[in-house]
């Protein structure tokens, strides 16, 4: 089974720019989770898309959004890039569902590195 | 609310040596527990996971991890060390009802000295 797969893995953009991230979960996975990674702050959830609804949230602003595809694909866009948004962003997928101990469990891609500039 | 504490951020060890990663956790919900490992310029692997049953579980790469109740603790383990486990490894919760949230401490870099 192929896992996560994260595209583009680097990424540069400039201040006041938009990017969109795009991540595949693993095949049957209908859950997938976006993270921040940074230096100061650690790795931070910004948020979760099951069967294409955002399903729970972290405490992001709203230049932070995603979506998710009847496939399961989700991206994420990051509008009016600050420089603080430098960071790798990790996506997760998990098999989801309401039910069975299993839907908790993530699996991690490889993520993307954006450098804003 | 939940949050993690990793009790130490880096530490140094010799090859064939035991190691003790502590983790800490404080949840308001009953919560299932992780230990992560990220490689430089990698994402992360599971290493292990506690969900329900026996405290004491076993990972890969010869790793162990004892869940403590009463102590809300989650501490992973090695009885040998090797050079290729030098890492940061991440300890995480996850809440019952949130399953695609997972809730990270801030990491403790492990290095191994030959």
């Amino acid at each position: 089974k192929a896992g996560v797969t994260q595209t583009p893995r680097y990424l540069i953009k400039t201040r006041g720019q938009q990017v969109t991230l795009s991540c595949s979960p693993i095949s049957g996975h209908r859950s997938v989770s976006w993270y921040q990674q940074t230096p100061g702050q650690g790795l931070q959830f910004l948020f979760e898309y099951f069967s294409e609804t955002q399903r729970n949230k972290g405490n992001f602003p709203g230049r932070f959004s995603g979506r998710q595809f009847s496939n399961s694909r989700s991206e994420m866009n990051v509008s009016t890039l600050e420089l603080g948004d430098s960071a790798l962003y990790l996506c997760a997928s998990s098999p989801g569902g309401l039910a069975g101990i299993a839907k908790n469990i993530q699996y991690f891609g490889a993520g993307t590195r954006l450098s804003v500039l | 609310a939940q949050s993690v504490t990793q009790l130490d951020s880096q530490v140094p060890v010799f090859e064939e040596a035991p190691v003790e990663l502590r983790c800490n956790y404080s949840s308001s919900v009953s919560v299932y527990l992780f230990w992560y490992v990220q490689y430089p310029n990698q994402g992360l692997q599971l290493l292990l996971k506690y969900l329900s049953g026996s405290t004491l579980v076993k990972g890969i790469n010869g790793f162990e991890a004892e869940f403590n109740k009463s102590q809300t603790s989650f501490h992973l383990r090695k009885p040998s060390v090797h050079i290729s486990d030098t890492a940061e490894y991440f300890c995480a919760v996850s809440p019952y009802n949130q399953g695609g949230k997972l809730i990270f401490g801030q990491g403790t870099e492990l290095s191994v000295k030959p």
